[in-house]
């Protein structure tokens, strides 16, 4: 079946650095993919709609600035936590949503983020 | 605006019983519905979902779920509870207004006692 990897599974840094997390599609192509957050004990949040070519769509409230998305192929995404915080620590997980099958989201592993 | 609830954060069932977990949605079109599972240390897994049709479907593992338009709801079930079914389970609307998204449920945490 369809497979998104997501790399790192999971990175401790220090306050103040960038971390870089990518999302892969390996076996499909994905125009589109989607970058959540999650807080312990809480359901995925939407961050961000990232379209392959084209400039990502943040929700409300989450800062583009901090949160840069490149979607530079159909394969690959990349979300870079600018200047990161402790508040930033949190599980980020992507998913990718399959161009031929309208609907149909395959899940990264996630990446857990800790900034001290 | 959409949103989907799940009423339940946490429920515990025993092995072998029945299990019902609710979802409701807000959304003003015909939604996409899904029923993802979450086990520690993994990504979400589809369980299930509902675009059209039959308004019971069935899923994987032996999990089923139903689409009722007039209460907004899509509750998953399972005749059987293993304790490997021991995991979080999301709810999720895809909607297609400008463009394709999913929306999810905070989740209802299972556990399965012996």
């Amino acid at each position: 079946g369809a497979v998104v990897s997501q790399h790192p599974s999971w990175v401790i840094c220090k306050s103040g650095t960038s971390v870089k997390i990518e999302c892969r599609s390996l076996d499909f192509q994905a125009t589109t993919m989607f970058w959540y957050r999650q807080f312990p004990k809480q359901s995925l949040m939407l961050m961000a709609t990232s379209n392959e070519g084209s400039k990502a769509t943040y929700e409300q409230g989450v800062e583009k600035d901090k949160f840069l998305i490149n979607h530079a192929s159909l394969t690959l995404s990349t979300l870079t936590v600018t200047s990161a915080h402790p508040e930033d620590s949190s599980f980020y997980i992507c998913s990718a949503n399959d161009v031929a099958g309208l609907g149909k989201l395959f899940f990264g592993s996630g990446t857990q983020l800790s900034v001290l | 605006a959409q949103s989907v609830t799940q009423p339940d954060i946490h429920i515990t069932v025993s092995e072998g019983a029945s299990l019902e977990l609710r979802c409701n949605y807000s959304y003003g079109a015909t939604p996409y519905l899904f029923w993802y599972v979450q086990s520690p240390g993994q990504g979400l897994q589809l369980l299930l979902k509902y675009f059209s049709g039959d308004t019971l479907v069935q899923g994987i593992k032996g999990f089923e779920a139903e689409f009722k338009r007039s209460q907004s709801s899509f509750n998953l079930r399972k005749p059987s509870v293993h304790w490997s079914d021991a995991a979080e389970y999301f709810c999720a609307v895809g909607t297609n207004t400008g463009g394709f998204k999913t929306i999810f449920g905070a989740g209802t945490r299972l556990f399965v006692k012996a």
